[in-house]
């Protein structure tokens, strides 16, 4: 299956500051991709869809301010996490549509551990 | 909006053992994607078998297989000849045909035992 990596897995950072996690297609080119948060032993939230070229598509209640999503190319999502808080310490997982591929399947990333002190 | 139960929080199987995992779903769609998603303890998400609502046919990987009742809107996993690796949360999932948003239930976390 298609393969999708997260750069950094793992991320400490103290408060106020900025975190940027990337999430990459490897073999394959994805206009859309997906941002999904997990707490612990909890299902995914799907926080914001992007969109190369334009703009991202946010869920109720996510703040596009404080979550900022950049899709610059065809392979390369970026989720900027602004002014970082203890309370934004999660699970941030990725993922990528392959629009080649059948039934909309969606590869999903390692996932990406913040923890904000 | 579509909406996606797994009411079963946790359960074990032993070994060699099989299990059915449940899920139910709600949605006005007729055309749509149903997956059963596999997160060991790795964190990974591992689809593990997928489902179009059109196809009457039950999807099998294997070990892995399906029981897709449409009237009933449910999809429920059958893990047969369960192994250690099978320990993991469960996540049933959906996709609506027009949309490319994934709706997950809440999981079941799976225990196989020796």
């Amino acid at each position: 299956g298609a393969v999708v990596s997260q750069h950094p897995s793992r991320v400490i950072c103290k408060s106020g500051t900025s975190v940027k996690i990337e999430c990459r297609s490897l073999d394959f080119q994805a206009t859309t991709m997906f941002w999904y948060r997990q707490f612990p032993k909890k299902s995914l939230m799907l926080m914001a869809t992007s969109n190369e070229g334009s703009k991202a598509t946010y869920e109720q209640g996510v703040e596009k301010d404080k979550f900022l999503i950049n899709h610059a190319s065809l392979t390369l999502s970026t989720l900027t996490v602004t002014s970082a808080h203890p309370e934004d310490s999660s699970f941030y997982i990725c993922s990528a549509r392959d629009e080649a591929g059948e039934g909309d399947e969606q590869f999903f990333g390692p996932g990406t551990r913040l923890t904000v002190l | 909006a579509q909406t996606v139960t797994q009411s079963q929080p946790e359960m074990s199987v032993q070994e060699a053992e099989t299990v059915t995992l449940s899920c139910t779903y709600d949605t006005s769609e007729s055309n749509y994607y149903l997956f059963w998603y596999k997160q060991p303890p790795s964190r990974q998400m591992i689809l593990v078998i997928r489902q179009e609502a059109y196809k009457q046919q039950n999807a099998t990987e294997n070990r892995f297989s399906v029981n897709f009742q449409k009237a009933a809107k449910s999809f429920s996993l059958k893990i047969s000849d369960s192994q250690l690796g099978d320990t993991a949360m469960y996540f049933c999932a959906f996709i609506p045909g027009t949309a490319s948003k994934l709706t997950f239930g809440t999981g079941t976390r799976l225990q196989v035992t020796l």
